[in-house]
């Protein structure tokens, strides 16, 4: 299963909203999950189950979508949001990771 | 709070192979047996790559397809570890690896830098 991510980057400034997408080449139900990975460091859970917010995670974050399309949106960039962004399915093996969304000041 | 810890970065020759550990603990009650256990790579500047899992409690193993062959997980339940051994080691090898618990990734290993190299 293949997942594009897009856009691949974007410039933004605190204070904005964003929303990246992710589109499935088939259905994945929503068994999506969402990463955040700052250079250097390993990435982060944000989403699991395409919306569920996992544990310690700002509520500014949120996820949306099932079947093939779904989005991650950041409602209010707050300056430790700059950062890349994949997104992950597990409806199937091989799990698949999206290429990424760098999301830059 | 659960940890993974894995083994240090390691530079290896085109044709070896190496072996990655990745060491749970902390949490409460049973932190490994009962949870999967992914690997994830990362080349320089590139995205992330699933490169397999296994579920120690049954030993049943997926690999992704690209480095069947090549990947062998395994797991020590007696010392809550999870290894990934790669072998026939290519330069395009080079990458951090990474170990994750659970079905959702929702803890991750600090990560191991591998380089390939003649």
């Amino acid at each position: 299963i293949q997942l594009t991510q897009s856009p691949s980057s974007l410039s933004a400034s605190v204070g904005d909203r964003v929303t990246i997408t992710c589109r499935a080449s088939e259905g994945i139900n929503s068994f999506l999950a969402w990463f955040q990975q700052h250079p250097g460091k390993p990435p982060k859970l944000l989403i699991y189950a395409a919306s569920i917010l996992h544990t310690g995670v700002p509520a500014r974050f949120s996820g949306s979508g099932s079947g093939t399309d779904f989005t991650l949106t950041i409602r209010s960039l707050e300056p430790e949001d700059f950062a890349t962004y994949y997104c992950q399915q597990f409806n199937d093996y091989p799990r698949t990771f999206g290429g990424g969304t760098k999301v830059e000041i | 709070q659960v940890q993974l810890l894995q083994s240090g970065a390691d530079v290896k020759k085109p044709g070896s192979s190496v072996k990655v550990s990745c060491k749970a603990s902390g949490g409460t009650f049973d932190t490994f047996s009962n949870y999967a256990f992914t690997w994830v790579r990362q080349a320089p500047g590139q995205g992330l790559e699933w490169m397999g899992e296994i579920v120690p409690v049954f030993g049943t193993t997926k690999y992704a397809p690209e480095l069947q062959g090549r990947v062998t997980i395994t797991a020590d339940e007696s010392t809550s570890t999870a290894y990934m051994e790669l072998s026939s080691l290519r330069s395009d090898d080079t990458a951090v690896y990474y170990c994750a618990r659970g079905g959702d990734l929702s803890y991750w290993g600090q990560g191991t830098l591998l380089t390939v190299t003649a």
